[in-house]
């Protein structure tokens, strides 16, 4: 089953402009993921925030975790052609197993539009 | 370093056959996982192995099974394969961790695309 929801399910924006997606999730979480997919290839690890984390930058990435909410949003700024691709968050489970076993969301289809 | 390799690619089986996908992690990588990609239940997790041993397990029927080699390489087998198996089928690893603390980042290979007619 999908722990996570992502919101919106399709976003589609011009070439420069920012991307916002969003995912929620339903248990307590050791740490929270972003992963990119390319045209249903492999998934390419973007970035992590920990659950006693609330915001992480890398690059052109911003990341929020609010943990009250069980809510995470990942920011694209000045999005580039390609970033097109298919965004996932994925959630790893607080029982001490680990990071090896990830619950992701059902994803967000991101089209830039040169 | 060479990075998760998955083979094949590309396979086309009919109902009722078996079938075995193979994985390499990348060197020194000891964890792998498995995962289905499908449009209809999205990315669900397998089964993760760890130094031969089955470690997780995910939510699928026992025609589902894998095992890993002493090199961490992983094989996944699906017997008496349904219609519902079309999907990509994903694999992981991770780096062994610090004595009591998981790795966190997994690298994905390719996939491996399984049709079932």
């Amino acid at each position: 089953s999908q722990q996570g929801e992502e919101d919106p399910q399709a976003l589609s924006i011009q070439e420069g402009e920012n991307a916002t997606m969003n995912c929620s999730y339903k248990t307590s979480i050791n740490n929270l993921q972003w992963y990119r997919q390319n045209s249903g290839r492999g998934l390419v690890h973007l970035i992590l925030i920990r659950s006693n984390e609330r915001e992480k930058h890398s690059g052109r990435l911003r990341v929020t975790l609010d943990t009250s909410k069980k809510s995470s949003s990942l920011l694209i700024t000045a999005s580039r052609a390609a970033d097109t691709a298919s965004y996932f968050c994925a959630t790893a489970p607080i029982d001490g197993f680990g990071n090896e076993k990830l619950t992701f969301g059902t994803g967000t289809r991101l089209t830039i539009i040169p | 370093k060479a990075g998760v390799t998955q083979t094949p690619r590309y396979l086309i089986k009919t109902r009722g056959q078996q079938v075995t996908l193979s994985c390499s992690p990348i060197s020194g990588h000891r964890s792998v996982s498995w995962y289905q990609q499908t449009p209809g239940q999205g990315l669900q997790f397998l089964f993760e192995y760890f130094s031969e041993t089955q470690r997780n397990k995910g939510n699928f029927p026992g025609r589902f099974s894998g095992r890993q080699f002493s090199n961490s390489r992983s094989e996944m087998n699906v017997s008496t394969l349904e219609l519902g198996d079309s999907a990509l089928y994903l694999c992981a690893s991770s780096r062994p961790g610090l004595a009591g603390v998981r790795q966190e980042t997994q690298y994905f290979g390719p996939g491996t695309r399984l049709l079932v007619l």
